[in-house]
């Protein structure tokens, strides 16, 4: 069965420093790999997506991804955290529809 | 980009009853989707609402629980009947971009639903 996994409940990080909230899929073929962010008593919001070409993506809020083939990972990156990024984020691959894995709390604490 | 309203924001309802969601997009679309965001759980896909044709259920979802209709291009609406405690959750309506699953999808604000 095709799938994502993010492997942390949790990630905690202080603000300033490097975040990244891990993904990893198994999906045949060419996956179409997305992350979305969910801000408190808010929708869930795009940040970027993994099509073909470039396996490193940049997308909202100084967000970027990188997609590792051999590894089967696409984890989410930015450089330094904002206490503002704490939400909770979504990794998920495009089928018929978007299929999302079980989402990790980011805390960036001050 | 697709700008996506959701009626009621939340409601709380007592078991036995049905409430319906409304789903409103500013443009139109083919494809539009229902799903569930179970307390501290991931999103599940419902359904695919068809506009002209029966919706699209995913396993463990039936019709006669979470009924659908898709009367246009820019509106749909489920149902959630005879209400449980376990259907307390968040519903949200989702569009996609553009033709094509390489194509992200838009999500509305949700429907918090309690059930009691």
């Amino acid at each position: 069965a095709q799938s994502v996994a993010q492997p942390e409940d949790q990630v905690n990080v202080a603000e300033g420093n490097p975040l990244t909230v891990k993904c990893t899929y198994s999906v045949s073929g060419n996956p179409y790999l997305f992350w979305y962010v969910q801000y408190p008593n808010r929708g869930l919001q795009f940040l970027l997506k993994y099509i073909t070409g470039d396996n490193l993506v940049k997308g909202s809020y100084g967000f970027e991804a990188e997609f590792n083939k051999s590894q089967t990972s696409f984890h989410l990156k930015k450089p330094s955290a904002l206490v503002s990024d704490s939400a909770l984020y979504f990794c998920a691959y495009s089928g018929y529809a978007l299929n999302f894995g079980k989402g990790t709390s980011l805390l960036v604490t001050p | 980009s697709a700008v996506i309203s959701q009626k009621p924001s939340r409601d709380i309802c007592q078991r036995g009853t049905s409430l319906t969601i409304q789903c409103q997009v500013d443009s139109q679309v083919t494809m539009m989707f229902w799903y569930r965001q179970q307390p501290g759980q991931s999103l599940t896909l419902i359904a695919t609402a068809n506009q002209g044709s029966e919706a699209t259920y995913e396993s463990g979802f039936v019709i006669d629980k979470f009924p659908i209709s898709r009367p246009n291009l820019t509106f749909s609406t489920l149902t959630v009947s005879n209400m449980s405690p376990e259907d307390s959750s968040i519903y949200l309506c989702s569009v996609g971009g553009r033709e094509g699953t390489y194509n992200e999808q838009f999500f509305g604000p949700g429907t918090r639903l309690t059930v009691l």
